[in-house]
């Protein structure tokens, strides 16, 4: 079956430490690619997505991701993270032509001040 | 901005009481999506509905039950609850074609005691 990995499921990180999620998919075929995070009682919102064209995404808040297929992997990177970046982060993929999203379990991230 | 607004943000109910969860949307999507999220687990999909009056199984569709008589409206019914369905229940919405970005609601965390 599909399936979306994200490797850590709790980082801390030091505020100005650079970051990167690991995300990896499961699926052979044409895939479209998000990043969502949810802060502290904060709904889910999308962070960036890939659909095609440049394999590296920019997205809000200074955080980009690469999508690089070969490894299957979109993960997510940030040079310098602030407190506010404190929060959980989903990797999710959209597979072909079906309107399923499939998510990873999540990544949850603390900024130490 | 799209809205996606759900019924409560928080309930308590009783092992083995009906309970409705209500979704609305209001940017004419086509498709939604009923969600639980818990810890370590991420978002796992329940079931969801590209069309009024149409509805497909997600991953984890025993125990709950959907309705969808309108466009703008996603139900998600807990037919007799139990103490495994306390959880985060997510809605979110998407149109068909587009950037397919899920637009969430705020969430209702549902207690069954």
């Amino acid at each position: 079956a599909q399936s979306v990995s994200q490797h850590n499921h709790h980082v801390i990180l030091s505020e100005a430490a650079s970051l990167e999620l690991g995300c990896n998919y499961s699926y052979g075929g044409t895939v479209n690619l998000f990043w969502y995070v949810q802060y502290p009682g904060q709904h889910l919102q999308l962070l960036l997505k890939y659909f095609s064209g440049d394999p590296l995404v920019k997205g809000i808040k200074g955080f980009e991701a690469e999508f690089i297929k070969s490894k299957f992997s979109f993960n997510l990177r940030k040079p310098s993270v602030q407190w506010s970046d404190t929060a959980e982060y989903f990797c999710a993929v959209k597979l072909g032509r079906d309107d399923k999203i499939i998510f990873g379990k999540g990544t949850r991230l603390h900024i130490l001040p | 901005d799209v809205k996606v607004t759900q019924s409560s943000r928080y309930l308590v109910k009783r092992t083995g009481e009906k309970v409705f969860l209500e979704c609305v949307q209001d940017m004419d999507h086509e498709n939604m999506f009923w969600y639980r999220q818990d810890p370590g687990l991420g978002l796992r999909l329940i079931y969801f509905s590209y069309d009024v009056k149409m509805k497909e199984k997600g991953d984890i569709p025993e125990g709950y039950s959907v309705s969808r008589e309108k466009k703008e409206r996603f139900s998600l019914i807990l037919e007799s609850a139990s103490t495994n369905q306390t959880s985060m229940y997510l809605c979110a919405s998407t149109p068909t074609g587009g950037s397919y970005e899920q637009y969430f609601g705020p969430g209702t965390r549902l207690t069954v005691t």
